[in-house]
């Protein structure tokens, strides 16, 4: 089946620091999401991307689709402590589901 | 629109209790979604609906129960409770077109936390 894999598992950066995250898949996507879990929260939708190159941003965070389509990235600019959750990409899997990767756990040191 | 909204917050069951998990919706989304998220993990599909009365099985659906009766509600009935249920289980809602324009955004609930013992 359909596979997600998402790197780092965690990662600690000072606040200022720049972060990434990379979601990537065995097959080609028709698009991929992108949400944020504060912790004891829920995750929270932040993004769509469908074309194939597609870069997006959102303030200090920028939002990349591959060009093959296999994978994405999530990077933020200068973190801050209002950063710190978990990122999840979220890939289609047929008309109606979607599979979770495992998630980025980031935490900002002040 | 208060949006997904479930119950209870929290709950403990012993081993071998049965119990409903409720989720509501107010957003008249066809769809609608249960996970659950064990400590540390990513989200796993339990079960899904695309609209009243048609479910279908997700990534993890053993032990597991769900209905749909109406587009407001999805309940997760769990049978037989067992210490590997011990989770947080999210319920969420999306739709094909949402205000947003955009396809399938999916909103969550804030979950229940459930520890089996």
């Amino acid at each position: 089946g359909q596979q997600v894999m998402q790197i780092p598992q965690y990662q600690h950066v000072q606040e200022g620091e720049d972060f990434t995250t990379y979601c990537n898949s065995s097959t080609t996507l028709s698009n991929i999401q992108w949400y944020k879990q504060r912790p004891g929260g829920h995750p929270v939708f932040l993004i769509q991307l469908v074309k194939s190159g597609e870069v997006k941003k959102q303030k200090r965070l920028t939002f990349q689709f591959g060009e093959a389509k296999k994978n994405s990235s999530l990077h933020i600019t200068a973190t801050q402590t209002t950063d710190v959750g978990t990122y999840f990409c979220a890939l289609r899997s047929g008309t109606y589901k979607y599979i979770f990767g495992t998630g980025t756990r980031l935490k900002v040191l002040a | 629109n208060a949006g997904v909204t479930q119950t209870p917050k929290f709950r403990i069951l012993k081993i071998g209790q049965s119990m409903t998990l409720q989720c509501t919706q107010d957003m008249n989304h066809n769809y609608m979604y249960w996970y659950r998220q064990d400590p540390g993990m990513g989200l796993k599909l339990i079960y899904y609906s695309v609209g009243a009365g048609i479910t279908d099985k997700g990534e993890v659906p053993n032990g597991y129960n769900v209905s749909r009766s109406t587009t407001e509600d999805f309940p997760l009935r769990l049978e037989l409770a067992a210490p590997s249920q011990t989770s947080v289980y999210f319920c969420a809602s999306s739709s094909p077109w949402t205000s947003g324009g955009i396809a399938y955004e999916q909103y969550f609930g804030p979950g229940t936390r459930l520890t089996v013992t």
